[in-house]
């Protein structure tokens, strides 16, 4: 159960675009479509953004989105404001009927 | 209102137990699956177990199988987790959170996922 890997940090100013990747195996992000997102701000419990690959939950803004190739989901995140500055992690089903998170993205807006 | 509300956490020495409740309200743990979330501090989040909504299907992340037991009690609409042979790898703030999760022959087949959070409860292992 290995944690899939998330980059470290990326950054980007406001009114951009981000994207933060997420790359698993076969076994868990490539196998199944029930890859979903969470951001963290300091202090608070995690918040679903996305579920599903794509799907956003009532509530979340649509600024959000979410897409898969492969081994590999992406969150963008679009016109990028201060408040979106803050920690995000995406998370797998995988075929031993476990979940599995990834190490984190530390989001900096500029 | 929907709400997790996690306790039980505290001091423990290593080779120690503790057991942390999940009380559950507006909605049932019947319905619902539960799962056990931790974050060591300032580290990432490591799911932990899960368990359905019909107790059909009780997972555990390999770091805890063997160690850790979830169970759920419907009438008290609450989930716990005993945790035996805890070690100081374990100290973490631990979160329950739900999901709402179908299966079909064995086999999930909608997932829509970890939706609402507890605010967690912190367990430390240390001598």
């Amino acid at each position: 159960q290995s944690a899939l890997t998330q980059p470290a940090s990326v950054s980007g100013s406001p009114g951009q675009s981000i994207t933060i990747s997420c790359t698993g195996t076969s076994s868990d992000v490539d196998g199944y479509k029930y890859v979903s997102w969470y951001q963290q701000h300091p202090g608070k419990a995690p918040k679903l953004i996305i579920y599903d690959v794509s799907q956003r939950p009532s509530g979340v803004s649509n600024r959000f989105s979410g897409s898969k190739s492969d081994n590999t989901a992406s969150l963008t995140i679009s016109g990028l404001q201060a408040e979106d500055e803050t920690d995000y992690y995406c998370n797998s089903y995988t075929s031993n009927n476990t979940w599995v998170f990834g190490g984190g993205t530390k989001l900096t807006v500029l | 209102e929907v709400q997790l509300v996690e306790s039980g956490g505290g001091l423990v020495k290593p080779g120690g137990s503790l057991r942390l409740s999940c009380a559950v309200s507006g909605f049932s743990v019947r319905s619902y699956s539960i799962h056990w979330v931790r974050q060591a501090p300032g580290k990432g989040l490591e799911w932990v177990s899960c368990i359905s909504g019909t107790s059909s299907y009780i997972y555990y992340a390999d770091s805890v199988k063997g160690r850790f037991t979830i169970s759920k009690d419907s009438a008290k609409n609450s989930v716990f987790l005993q945790m035996d042979g805890l070690r100081v790898e374990d100290s973490a703030l631990y979160y329950c959170t739900r999901d709402e999760r179908g299966y079909t022959s064995g086999r999930l087949y909608y997932y829509n996922g970890m939706d609402v959070w507890g605010q967690g409860t912190t367990v430390t292992v240390s001598s």
